[in-house]
């Protein structure tokens, strides 16, 4: 079936590193996906990776990909207080003849002094 | 370039009433997909269109449509709405056929009262 989790809630200090979590089911998907929501807003695409890649790492962003596990994570380095806010992990199945994203319900994360 | 595009960003209706919701895909986008966000269910997937054709619906009632036109641009429509259709509806587009990474607009809210 169609599942992605995460945990819901994280609180890291000002400065510190982040990270987020999150598994997959469908081992056939291609891209995993992190996106980003502030407070009224949409969702604003952070980074992706291919499954064929263990780790990508973009500027403060780090994503590692452990296809065995079918587990994800995001990491933020230096996280400031800009960095509050809701950070969906999404997988694009590759099976079933989907073309559709299947978000996890996200994880809020608080950023504080 | 422009982003997607959402209107109205806003909108508040009553029970039984229908409302028509428009979307602009990123220049040169030929699919564009439709979300919505409540806090209950998260991010579920509506339907996607590519060069005027749906090519994927969710599990969602028949009083939920839409379209896409020749300019790729897209209306998805909700026919005697509920209370239940409060929510974020979100537009996202891709470039091409096969799956892309999908970039979403900022939304709109509709309240239904």
């Amino acid at each position: 079936g169609e599942d992605v989790e995460q945990s819901l809630f994280l609180s890291v200090r000002e400065g510190d590193s982040s990270v987020i979590n999150c598994t997959y089911t469908d081992s056939s998907s291609t891209y995993l996906y992190w996106y980003k929501q502030e407070p009224g807003a949409g969702l604003q695409l952070l980074t992706y990776i291919f499954s064929n890649m263990d780790m990508k790492q973009d500027q403060r962003l780090t994503v590692l990909l452990n296809k065995k596990d079918k587990h994800l994570s995001l990491r933020i380095a230096d996280t400031q207080t800009g960095d509050s806010a809701i950070y969906f992990c999404a997988e694009w199945p590759n099976s079933g003849g989907y073309n559709k994203l299947i978000f996890g319900a996200g994880t809020r994360l608080a950023v504080h002094p | 370039k422009a982003g997607v595009t959402q209107t109205p960003r806003y909108l508040i209706k009553t029970r039984g009433q229908q409302v028509t919701l428009s979307c602009s895909p990123i220049s040169g986008h030929r699919s564009v997909s439709w979300y919505q966000q409540t806090p209950g269910q998260g991010l579920q997937f509506l339907f996607e269109y590519f060069s005027e054709t749906q090519r994927n619906k969710g599990n969602f009632p028949g009083r939920f449509s839409g379209r896409q036109f020749s300019n790729s641009r897209s209306e998805m429509n909700v026919s005697t709405l509920e209370l239940g259709d409060s929510a974020l509806y979100l537009c996202a587009s891709s470039f091409g056929e096969n799956q892309e990474t999908q970039y979403f607009g900022p939304g709109t809210r509709l309240l239904v009262l």
